[in-house]
């Protein structure tokens, strides 16, 4: 079967670093997505991986290694407004998304 | 511009009875979805279509029907609603481009309550 799995719940401090991670087993692979979503509202589209390696965008970054279907999200200078929920999801062969449970990070000053 | 609208927000509803979900995006999106989310669980795909006229099923199906007859919209239907449909629902779309780069954009959601 298809699986992803990523941490429940992290906590971090304001102004810190926190790593978030996502292992994979999909029937093929795309690509993977990592969203961000705050409590009661859509998913909103953080970062795409397809190649090996380290993609920066500003605040955030996302890392991924296919052959250890391994990826990480690594969020630097923390905010109030980075607490929500991090989706991480996997492109499959049939060019689906396969969604893991998401891990609510917890920002506190 | 509005991006993508769902209707209505929130909803409760009795066993047994039908409803319709309204999805409507505005980006001329080939490619839209419609997911449940629920709590502990992540986002699980009922019915998608890759472009107007046609429609597929995803992981689960089963209650919901779906049509496309317009780039535009994308109704979701439950013939007979159950309380194990109570979720929130979301609707997306995406270019629909061929590869992976395929990013999709969700709506506001809708809140479903079977009692």
């Amino acid at each position: 079967g298809q699986n992803i799995d990523q941490p429940t719940e992290m906590t971090a401090t304001e102004g810190a670093i926190v790593q978030i991670n996502c292992t994979y087993q999909t029937s093929g692979f795309n690509g993977l997505f990592w969203y961000q979503q705050h409590a009661g509202e859509a998913p909103t589209f953080l970062s795409y991986n397809v190649l090996d390696g380290l993609e920066e965008k500003g605040r955030f970054s996302s890392f991924l290694s296919r052959s250890k279907g391994y990826s990480y999200l690594l969020l630097k200078e923390l905010q109030m407004k980075d607490s929500a929920s991090y989706l991480c999801a996997v492109m499959d062969s049939n060019y689906q998304l396969i969604w893991g449970a998401g891990t609510k990070l917890i920002i506190k000053p | 511009i509005a991006g993508i609208t769902q209707a209505p927000t929130s909803q409760i509803l009795a066993a047994g009875r039908r409803m319709t979900l309204r999805c409507t995006q505005d980006m001329r999106h080939n490619a839209m979805y419609w997911y449940r989310q629920d709590l502990g669980l992540g986002l699980r795909l009922i019915h998608y279509s890759n472009t107007a006229g046609t429609t597929g099923k995803g992981e689960v199906p089963d209650g919901y029907s779906v049509s496309r007859a317009n780039t535009d919209d994308f109704p979701l239907t439950l013939a007979s609603a159950v309380p194990s449909q109570t979720s929130v629902y979301f609707c997306a779309s995406s270019e629909g481009a061929d590869g992976g780069t395929d990013t999709q954009y969700f709506g506001p959601g809708t809140r479903l309550t079977v009692l």
